[in-house]
């Protein structure tokens, strides 16, 4: 298994931009999550779907984050406008929720510079 | 104004010593307990788990002791090597939510 793969690795924009952000889930998990980690605030949820439905966003920042997962093959993570202050790595996660254990397996992390 | 970071606990042990890296959870409804170890530049990657019905558990060279009492964690890893050094999280689960420590940086010496 290749595990949870995210892309890009590395993004760099300059303010204002759009920004979108890629994970793929590990085959046969059912919740995704999307983690915001920075210095300043450490490791925050953001988002986190379950068969494919947001569940709770109560993380997200604000209206310009937005995530979507059309199947449970993929979900997105968009930025729009992006801004400096949005500078961090951003993790994905996945799980099966509903096993005896729910541990969550993350893929490397984007890490996004908004100039 | 000067930005202030996040300041993460230090712990700097000998090379062949044990480790002990102790959290505070917050929510006693909390049932699942992961440690997970981040080193740099890469993604957290699953240590050891717990459940609440446990006090004890045991892995490969790590344990973790839960105390729900005053809702403590704690990880002990044996024989520190040098490929330990690592910022390691905590994290607790109720329902689907996990909540993570800020962590702990563990910096081996030689």
């Amino acid at each position: 298994d290749a595990g949870v793969i995210q892309s890009p690795r590395h993004e760099v924009t300059e303010m204002g931009q759009e920004v979108t952000l890629r994970c793929k889930p590990i085959s046969g998990h059912n919740s995704l999550f999307w983690y915001r980690q920075t210095m300043m605030r450490g490791l925050e949820l953001l988002i986190y779907f379950n068969n494919n439905v947001p569940i709770d966003d109560s993380g997200m920042p604000e209206d310009r984050f937005s995530a979507k997962m059309p199947n449970a093959s993929f979900s997105t993570l968009k930025i729009q406008p992006s801004e400096p202050r949005d500078s961090a790595v951003y993790f994905c996660a996945s799980s099966f929720w509903g096993s005896s254990y729910n541990e969550q397996f993350f893929g490397p992390g984007t890490r996004l510079t908004v100039l | 104004g000067e930005s202030v970071g996040l300041h993460l606990p230090t712990l700097s042990v000998q090379e062949g010593d044990n480790s002990i890296i102790n959290c505070a959870y917050s929510n006693s409804a909390s049932d699942y307990f992961i440690w997970y170890k981040q080193e740099s530049g890469k993604g957290p990657q699953f240590i050891i788990d717990i459940r609440s019905n446990m006090d004890k558990r045991q892995g490969q060279r790590v344990t973790v002791l839960l105390n729900k009492t005053v809702k403590h964690l704690s990880l002990q890893i044996a024989a520190t090597q040098p490929g330990d050094s690592a910022v390691y999280f905590c994290a607790e689960n109720y329902g689907q939510n996990f909540v993570f420590g800020p962590g702990t940086r563990l910096s081996v010496l030689p």
